[in-house]
């Protein structure tokens, strides 16, 4: 079967750096995204990776590994601004889109 | 119009009711994506269109319909709204429905059903 796996939630301090791990099995793989959404939002995109390495936009970081079946996403610098869930999503065989139930970050000062 | 709009913003509706959710996008994208998303669950795609004409099942389809009869327009209905439907739903697009086409989300519609 398809699945994403992400923890539920995470907690940072303020000026911080957290990563948020993602692992995905997904019949197919073409890539996978990264989304922000803040509470009562909609996703807004952060990154995609469709081959292996470190993709680096800004304060945020996104890495893949395609033989581990692995991302992350890193946010550096953290600001209160970044309190939100973070939407893992990987791209299977049909080009669709296998969502993870995202991860929660509460920033704390 | 900048994006994608939903309407409405939030319903509640009774069982047994019919209801459209109507989106919109003024990008030209051809491809859009009806999805619900529930607490603890990640998004779940109901039903999809690569282009206009053209429509496809997704992963949670049953008692949701959509058509495809402009590049513009990509209603959901809801032909005898349950319970069980009570969810947000988001209208998204993208370029194409192909690698590396980022998704663009509409704001959500807040549909409850009782």
């Amino acid at each position: 079967g398809q699945n994403i796996d992400q923890p539920t939630e995470m907690t940072a301090t303020e000026g911080a750096i957290v990563q948020i791990n993602c692992t995905y099995q997904t019949s197919g793989f073409n890539g996978l995204f990264w989304y922000q959404q803040h509470a009562g939002e909609a996703p807004t995109f952060l990154s995609y990776n469709v081959l292996d390495g470190l993709e680096e936009k800004g304060r945020f970081s996104s890495f893949l590994s395609r033989s581990k079946g692995y991302s992350y996403l890193l946010l550096k610098e953290l600001q209160m601004k970044d309190s939100a869930s973070y939407l893992c999503a990987a791209t299977d065989s049909n080009y669709q889109l296998i969502w993870g139930a995202g991860t929660k970050l509460i920033i704390k000062p | 119009i900048a994006g994608i709009t939903q309407a409405p913003t939030s319903q509640i509706l009774a069982a047994g009711r019919r209801m459209t959710l109507r989106c919109t996008q003024d990008m030209r994208h051809n491809a859009m994506y009806w999805y619900r998303q529930d607490l603890g669950l990640g998004l779940r795609l109901i039903h999809y269109s690569n282009t206009a004409g053209t429509t496809g099942k997704g992963e949670v389809p049953d008692g949701y319909s959509v058509s495809r009869a402009n590049t513009d327009d990509f209603p959901l209905t809801l032909a005898s709204a349950v319970p069980s439907q009570t969810s947000v739903y988001f209208c998204a697009s993208s370029e194409g429905g192909g690698v590396g086409n980022e998704q663009f989300f509409g704001p959500g519609t807040r549909l409850t059903v009782l």
